[in-house]
């Protein structure tokens, strides 16, 4: 099946420990995202990748840094300067920039 | 600055009773307008695009239509299974083309 997987389901982070969030999608996509979600807010976009070896910062981007080194994989890493981490995390993806997209089911991150 | 505010915030229904849900929004030129369901500890799940004034779009019990300044989404009969957050979506024109900015959602749940 084609889809989008995001991996661990839930991710717990030691002060000044980095993390990395995997996002991985078998549709042939060219376009990814990378989205944090707070209760009673609505997505907000960390980073954008159009192509590999392209991504563009999302209105969130401090604390946070992404790699884009095949088309099928987007990780992001959640920096220690980064200082309220705990949020829901979702990573997307579409044909292109233009056309709906498609997203995982989330990585749950919370602080030790 | 792109707004979207979604109203009501949360809605409960009897199986059955049929209902909308509103996004209003504000953009310099809507390139898009989503609609996506959300389930608890999952990720969006896509439903439809509208593009321009007058659109409208069916699948199964639920209808979005779109307006200059809003958009609608009907749920007829629903059931308990439709219950879930309604999140709506614009894209704008202009350089971040391929933002979405997203709206607070809408919690509606579904009695027997």
């Amino acid at each position: 099946d084609g889809g989008i997987t995001q991996s661990p389901k839930y991710l717990f982070r030691k002060e000044g420990q980095n993390v990395t969030l995997s996002c991985e999608q078998n549709l042939n996509h060219d376009a990814m995202y990378w989205y944090r979600q707070d209760p009673g807010q609505g997505l907000r976009l960390i980073y954008y990748s159009q192509i590999v070896n392209d991504f563009q910062k999302g209105d969130i981007a401090e604390g946070y840094s992404v790699s884009r080194e095949k088309k099928e994989s987007f990780p992001l890493t959640v920096t220690s300067a980064q200082k309220n981490p705990t949020a829901f995390y979702l990573c997307a993806s579409s044909i292109d920039s233009q056309r709906p997209q498609h997203f995982g089911d989330g990585t749950r991150l919370s602080i030790l | 600055e792109d707004q979207v505010t979604q109203s009501p915030e949360a809605l409960r229904l009897q199986e059955g009773e049929s209902s909308s849900l509103n996004c209003s929004y504000t953009v310099s030129g809507l390139r898009g307008l989503f609609w996506y369901r959300q389930d608890p500890g999952k990720g969006p799940e896509f439903l439809f695009t509208l593009y321009s004034a007058g659109e409208e779009k069916e699948k199964e019990r639920l209808k979005a239509t779109l307006t200059k300044k809003e958009s609608f989404l009907h749920i007829t009969a629903p059931k308990p299974e439709d219950s879930a957050t309604y999140l709506c979506a614009v894209r704008a024109s202009g350089g971040s083309n391929y933002k979405l900015t997203f709206g607070k959602g809408t919690l509606l749940t579904v009695n027997p």
